[in-house]
């Protein structure tokens, strides 16, 4: 069974401190690997899909890394309106009859205070 | 058009009331999907559609009942539902099939009194 683990469960930033977060997964024949945002009370907001080791996407002070086991999402330089909780999910099983399973995590809750 | 819209945003329903929720998108997106998600953890997955046909229900009750009346719309009937079941709704829709992200609604926060 897909196994998806964060860490840390929150997180407790000042501005402009950078820090990582981690995903860890297991999964057989990972076909993408999903960063999202959630703010309190709304739907996730996409951020990157990765596909295989050794990738890496940028958006603004946002960076998201891949190797065979995990990925990272370095934040530099945080603002407070990057405060939110941060999804990581996987895609492994290819649905008959289509559709796309994303297996997601717990989340880390990060919080960037002035 | 980029996004995905649910209605209602809020839903207070009593245990034997029939409500329905509604979630559209003009992406073109041919998979369609619902989500579940309580406080503090992450979504679940309850349905898939796609091409307006079922391909996954994950073991929800039959007091769910899923419809896609074309590729633009999902429905999620609800009817004796349980306060459990208080949750926030999420909608979501993807290109189709293998390796595509979803774009999420901002979902139907639910609660059964």
């Amino acid at each position: 069974e897909d196994q998806v683990t964060q860490s840390p469960e929150a997180l407790r930033l000042q501005e402009g401190e950078s820090s990582s977060l981690n995903c860890s997964y297991t999964v057989s024949g990972l076909r993408g690997l999903f960063w999202y945002r959630q703010d309190p009370g709304k739907g996730p907001e996409f951020l990157f899909t990765l596909y295989s080791a050794g990738e890496e996407k940028e958006k603004e002070r946002l960076k998201a890394t891949l190797t065979k086991k995990e990925s990272f999402l370095h934040i530099t330089a945080p603002k407070p309106e990057d405060s939110a909780t941060y999804l990581c999910a996987v895609q492994a099983r290819v649905i008959t009859g289509g559709g796309n399973k994303l297996t997601f995590g717990t989340g880390t809750q990060l919080k960037v205070e002035l | 058009d980029t996004e995905v819209t649910q209605t209602p945003k809020h839903l207070v329903m009593g245990m034997t009331n029939k409500k329905s929720l509604k979630c559209e998108q003009h992406m073109g997106h041919r998979a369609m999907y619902w989500y579940k998600q309580k406080a503090k953890k992450p979504p679940e997955l309850m349905f898939v559609y796609s091409y307006e046909k079922l391909s996954i229900n994950e073991s929800v009750p039959s007091r769910f009942s899923p419809e896609c009346p074309n590729s633009s719309l999902l429905n999620l009937h609800l009817h004796a539902l349980q306060p459990e079941d208080s949750a926030l709704y999420l909608c979501a829709s993807s290109q189709g099939t293998a390796n595509y992200g979803y774009t999420f609604g901002s979902g139907t926060r639910l609660t059964v009194v």
